[in-house]
């Protein structure tokens, strides 16, 4: 079974702190994704790679940012935290070239930033 | 860029009846069509998918049906269960290699079956 964790399932910080999420998969898989998930609006995608040292902007990049050092890990940072970043984040990685879009999700974390 | 709508927001059903969410979504060159399901404290989990070049496609309660000309398509539950409590989102996505698989969910029903 694909795997995918995240450091934490729930994190409070303070406004203007430096806030890294972490997100692990165990399925060698290409693909790697940041979603925040918020009431009524959907999982909405902030930042996505394919490649190791590769990114996109997805929907909403601002104030974040991210890091793919090696094919399994990938990380969001939230330079300087605020309150409307308070939110369910949720990592998810998918397969290349398989003819299968199918994304595989972590539990989530929830920030609350104060 | 594709938008995706999901109605309704919430549905409550009585165990044992149907329930329908229906998406509508914007981008012509969609072709992928998939249906997540997340349970309380848990991730996402893909449940059906579909592909524009079919416009029905079925497993064991579960039925996706896709009008292309119209941009809608449908996820119907039949024979519910306690167990079909969850948040459903509907998806569309290019499917292309260039996009990483990118994928643009709907809001979200919160559908729940009632004893």
């Amino acid at each position: 079974d694909v795997k995918v964790t995240q450091s934490s399932r729930y994190l409070v910080k303070r406004t203007g702190e430096k806030v890294f999420l972490e997100c692990v998969q165990d399925m060698d898989h290409e693909n790697m994704f940041w979603y925040r998930q918020d009431p009524g609006l959907g999982l909405r995608l902030i930042y996505f790679s394919y490649d190791v040292k590769m990114k996109e902007k997805g929907d909403i990049p601002e104030g974040y940012s991210v890091s793919r050092e090696k094919k399994e890990r990938f990380s969001l940072i939230l330079e300087s935290a605020s309150t409307n970043q308070t939110s369910m984040y949720l990592c998810a990685s998918s397969l290349q070239g398989s003819g299968s879009y199918e994304q595989y999700f972590g539990p989530g974390t929830r920030l609350t930033v104060t | 860029g594709e938008n995706v709508e999901q109605h309704p927001s919430t549905l409550s059903v009585q165990e044992g009846d149907s329930a329908v969410i229906k998406c509508t979504y914007s981008d012509s060159a969609s072709n992928y069509f998939p249906w997540y399901k997340q349970e309380l404290g848990k991730g996402p989990q893909l449940i059906i998918d579909i592909r524009s070049n079919v416009g029905e496609k079925k497993d064991q309660r579960i039925a996706v049906t896709l009008n292309k000309t119209a941009k809608h398509f449908s996820l119907h539950i039949t024979e519910t269960q306690p167990e079909d409590s969850a948040v459903y989102f509907c998806a569309a996505s290019e499917g292309g290699y260039s996009s990483a698989s990118k994928i643009i969910f709907g809001s979200g029903t919160r559908l729940s079956i009632r004893p």
